[in-house]
């Protein structure tokens, strides 16, 4: 069975400042990846995906992740943090024909 | 526009008596899920269903069920609610598996 850890359960970025929110996957095949948002008092909206191909992939807001196999990792990033990004962050992890795996997420604050 | 929509959102009841959220999507997607959300858990998969007639357990499905009578729809009900189900639950639908989820904005139960 897949599983995911997010190590971080907080992370506090000054405003401009860059961001790396960290994710790691257990799962014996390639996996699909996932890194999906959280405002609050809403549901969550999908960032972006890996599937196969390029290892480093774009998402919507300006965020970024890359694929290391070699480490298991699946770590988010974005150059420049903006206010409206503090929200919670989960990486999920899902199998061929099987349902998504979720870390426990991190919330991210953003300090002017 | 399609979307997902969960009802009631917020609902307090007592311990013992029977409680359905509604889950309602336009997507016309076949596969369907129930997630709850707790602090410090993140996001754990209750039930879901892959189709019309189709459901499955998810990690923590004691206490919980559901019936896919249509493509639209996928209640989910507490039998007999108890405090341990206070939580916040999201219904989620997708086109394939695994696949981007969509989720709804989430209904916050209360059970004294």
């Amino acid at each position: 069975a897949q599983s995911v850890t997010q190590p971080d359960i907080h992370i506090t970025v000054s405003e401009g400042a860059s961001l790396e929110l960290r994710c790691n996957y257990s799962y014996g095949a390639t996996p699909y990846l996932f890194w999906y948002v959280q405002s609050p008092g809403q549901g969550l909206q999908l960032l972006l995906k890996y599937f196969s191909g390029d290892t480093l992939v774009q998402g919507i807001k300006g965020f970024e992740a890359e694929f290391k196999r070699s480490q298991s990792s699946f770590n988010l990033r974005k150059p420049s943090v903006h206010w409206s990004d503090a929200a919670e962050y989960f990486c999920a992890v899902g199998a061929r024909y099987s349902t998504l795996t979720f870390g426990k997420g991190t919330m991210l604050l953003v300090s002017p | 526009d399609a979307e997902i929509t969960q009802s009631p959102r917020h609902k307090i009841t007592e311990t013992g008596r029977q409680v359905t959220l509604a889950c309602h999507q336009t997507w016309n997607h076949n596969n369907m899920f129930w997630y709850r959300q707790d602090l410090g858990h993140g996001l754990r998969l209750i039930h879901y269903s892959y189709g019309v007639q189709d459901t499955n357990k998810g990690e923590v499905s004691d206490g919980y069920s559901v019936s896919r009578s249509n493509t639209e729809d996928l209640p989910l009900t507490l039998e007999s609610a108890a405090s341990s189900q206070t939580s916040v639950y999201f219904c989620a639908s997708s086109e394939t598996i695994p696949g981007e989820l969509f989720f709804g904005e989430g209904s916050r139960l209360t059970v004294l």
